[in-house]
């Protein structure tokens, strides 16, 4: 029922950058409501990445960045660790003819190859 | 520093009601602008917002839960508790709650999970 889309998954070798894109709608990013960023380890509950579309909570890594625009939003990873293999979703909040409420996206797992 | 931590039972029957509850410290709910949500996860799928209790006892369901949730607050005991009735075994789930807090309205932290199995 996630009405943001997130590609299943992505890759890449050590040191390299991959991208996440969480696609939207007017209902819900296109309207102005704020995105963030969860990752999750395996096994571990999801922790906040970034929150307020581009924004890192203390202590998360510099190379941790994100933006919006329109409808969409996207996540980057510049050199990518080791660590960085995990399970990665966007969330927003969504405001609609069938209701409101918060909404993650489908969720994107990234492979350090 | 903020903690949460989720309870309840680990295996329930078709057609029960589920009952949990999220214990927190390090913060009020009755600090203006705070709340509390519950969040699930069926195993190797995405997460899924479930409800949501504000400060002021302001309630927000997902709409295709709604009928099915009821999500409320002991402000003395630091809890808030989720009821889920009519369980199926398409609800087994790791089921988090988590702090809200402005702007934005973005989680953070989740308290550590509790898996729930509805099994006859």
């Amino acid at each position: 029922q996630s009405v943001l889309t997130q590609p299943p998954s992505v890759s890449g070798a050590p040191g390299q950058r991959v991208t996440i894109s969480c696609t939207g709608s007017s209902s819900n990013i296109g309207a102005g409501y704020d995105v963030h960023w969860y990752q999750q380890l395996p096994g571990t509950a999801p922790k906040l990445l970034i929150y307020g579309n581009s924004n890192r909570p203390s202590g998360v890594p510099d190379r941790f960045s994100g933006s919006k625009s329109g409808t969409s939003a996207s996540l980057a990873i510049t050199g990518l660790q080791a660590e960085d293999e995990a399970d990665y979703y966007c969330q927003s909040y969504d405001s609609s003819l069938s209701g409101s409420g918060y909404v993650f996206g489908t969720g994107t797992k990234v492979t350090v190859l | 520093q903020i903690t949460l931590k989720e309870s309840g039972p680990t295996l329930v029957k078709p057609t029960q009601t589920l009952t949990l509850t999220c214990t927190f410290s390090g913060f009020s709910l009755s600090t203006s602008g705070v709340g509390v949500g519950w969040i699930r996860q069926p195993p190797g799928k995405a997460l899924e917002w479930l409800a949501l209790i504000y400060w002021d006892d302001d309630k927000r369901y997902s709409p295709s839960l709604k009928s099915r949730l009821t999500i409320t607050k002991d402000t003395s005991k630091n809890q808030v508790v989720l009821t889920m009735t009519n369980m199926d075994p398409v609800d087994t789930a790791t089921y988090y709650c988590a702090h809200r807090r402005d702007p934005g309205g973005r989680f953070d932290p989740w308290g550590q999970g509790t898996l729930v199995t509805v099994s006859s």
